[in-house]
């Protein structure tokens, strides 16, 4: 079945530096791809996707790149701040006719002051 | 603002009871999900729904029921807990776009404590 491999698991930079978690997916019919962030003791939350039909996609800060033919993704955090500790999490669509995601098994990133 | 809300953030059940794990959306969202989420593992889907009355299994739906009579409210059933469904039990809902995939929006989380 669909699965998606994420790494590192754990990632700790210093304040400043940039991060970068990297996902990879099976089922080529795959399209859409979104990052969620999960703070601690609460439900993950939804930070940027990214559709098949474009390669980047930036926000501020935070930018997602995708290589279809490689089937892998990447979340890039630049000028990292301790407030972006947190454990991410990247996610695959299972198929075009569902909207059932399959999440890799996440990043634990810590931004050391 | 989208709200997920589940009934409990920590519960501790023995081997053997029924467990009702009840989450709540005010989004009016058509997909409502399941998840358990473990160290190492991410997020496993256990359920989903994608209307009243409607469910489909997820990946991991052994030991697990799920009932939806109203929009918005889905409910997780666990028949007879056992110790390895102990985890941190998170809900999602979403809302149903044609061809496309809409964001999921999660609620706090159960953590279940079997013993």
């Amino acid at each position: 079945g669909e699965n998606v491999e994420q790494h590192p698991s754990t990632l700790s930079v210093q304040e400043g530096d940039s991060a970068v978690i990297k996902c990879t997916y099976s089922d080529s019919a795959s399209n859409y791809f979104p990052w969620y962030k999960q703070e601690l003791g609460k439900g993950p939350q939804l930070i940027i996707d990214i559709r098949s039909n474009v390669g980047e996609k930036k926000d501020q800060r935070i930018a997602v790149t995708l290589n279809k033919t490689a089937k892998h993704f990447s979340l890039h955090i630049t000028e990292t701040q301790p407030e972006d500790s947190a454990v991410y999490f990247c996610a695959a669509r299972a198929s075009q006719n569902t909207d059932k995601l399959i999440f890799g098994t996440g990043t634990r990133l810590q931004v050391f002051p | 603002d989208v709200k997920v809300t589940q009934s409990s953030r920590y519960l501790v059940k023995r081997t053997g009871e029924k467990v009702f794990l009840e989450c709540v959306q005010d989004m009016d969202h058509e997909n409502m999900f399941w998840y358990r989420q473990d160290p190492g593992l991410g997020l496993r889907l256990i359920y989903f729904s994608y209307d009243v009355k409607m469910k489909e299994k997820g990946d991991i739906p052994e030991g697990y029921s799920v009932s939806r009579e109203k929009k918005e409210r889905f409910s997780l059933i666990l028949e007879s807990a056992s110790t390895n469904q102990t985890s941190m039990y998170l809900c999602a809902s979403s809302l149903w776009s044609v061809g496309s995939t809409d964001t999921q929006y999660f609620g706090p989380g159960t953590r279940l404590t079997v013993l």
